[in-house]
């Protein structure tokens, strides 16, 4: 099985910080890697596909790069509604998340 | 709009089994598989496991090989998850994700299950 290694698990910032977020896996998944938002009790979001490819209706701000085991989720300017838990996931054979970063305001 | 709508939360007592239902509505609803994620309380996100509406394949999570059965009914749009010989450390939100080919793109709005005595 395919291990995600996300870091931070837990980051605080402030309004208008760049936010990095970096997840590694632990063999060559090309660019199948995805990252979502979860907010409490909410369900979770897709913000980026295949590595680097914004979802429709996500603001420019989230942005992805990376491929083969070495990835980054950027957040150019943190706003207080993107407050929430963001994991990474990949699909090279079966699905797996990374452990999730928790991303506060300072 | 795609919507996942999910069936309400259920308290069941370990050994007991529990069943899922995900309604599916907005898009053609053999034309994309359903994942299923669950969360732990506290703790991050994990795959369950996959069916093809399509042709009704499964892929499962091997930790769950053998407790877990997943289904649909085109019919009634619905997407089913059975989870059998329930313990303590089953209780969590029990999420189904529409898959479009690597990523899960809409999400239903969860079903926490509890597993207690």
């Amino acid at each position: 099985d395919i291990q995600m290694t996300q870091s931070p698990s837990s980051l605080s910032a402030s309004v208008g910080d760049r936010v990095t977020i970096t997840c590694q896996a632990s063999q060559d998944i090309s660019n199948y890697l995805n990252w979502y938002q979860q907010k409490p009790g909410k369900a979770p979001k897709l913000l980026i596909y295949d590595a680097s490819n914004l979802e429709t209706g996500v603001p420019s701000r989230f942005s992805g790069s990376g491929s083969g085991t070495d990835f980054t989720f950027t957040i150019s300017s943190l706003q207080p509604e993107d407050i929430a838990t963001y994991y990474c996931q990949q699909y090279d054979n079966l699905p797996s998340f990374g452990q999730g970063t928790k991303v506060e305001i300072k | 709009q795609v919507q996942l709508v999910q069936s309400g939360a259920e308290v069941k007592k370990p050994g007991a089994s529990m069943k899922v239902s995900c309604k599916a509505s907005g898009y053609t609803f053999t034309s994309y598989g359903i994942s299923w994620v669950r969360q732990a309380p506290g703790q991050g996100l994990e795959w369950m496991g996959w069916i093809s509406v399509y042709n009704g394949n499964t892929n499962y999570a091997q930790k769950l090989q053998g407790r877990v059965t997943m289904t649909t009914d085109t019919s009634t749009r619905t997407a089913y998850m059975e989870l059998r010989s329930l313990r303590s450390d089953d209780t969590a939100v029990y999420y189904c994700a529409r898959h479009v080919m690597t990523a899960f793109d809409y999400w239903g709005q969860g079903t926490l299950v509890t597993v207690s005595s």
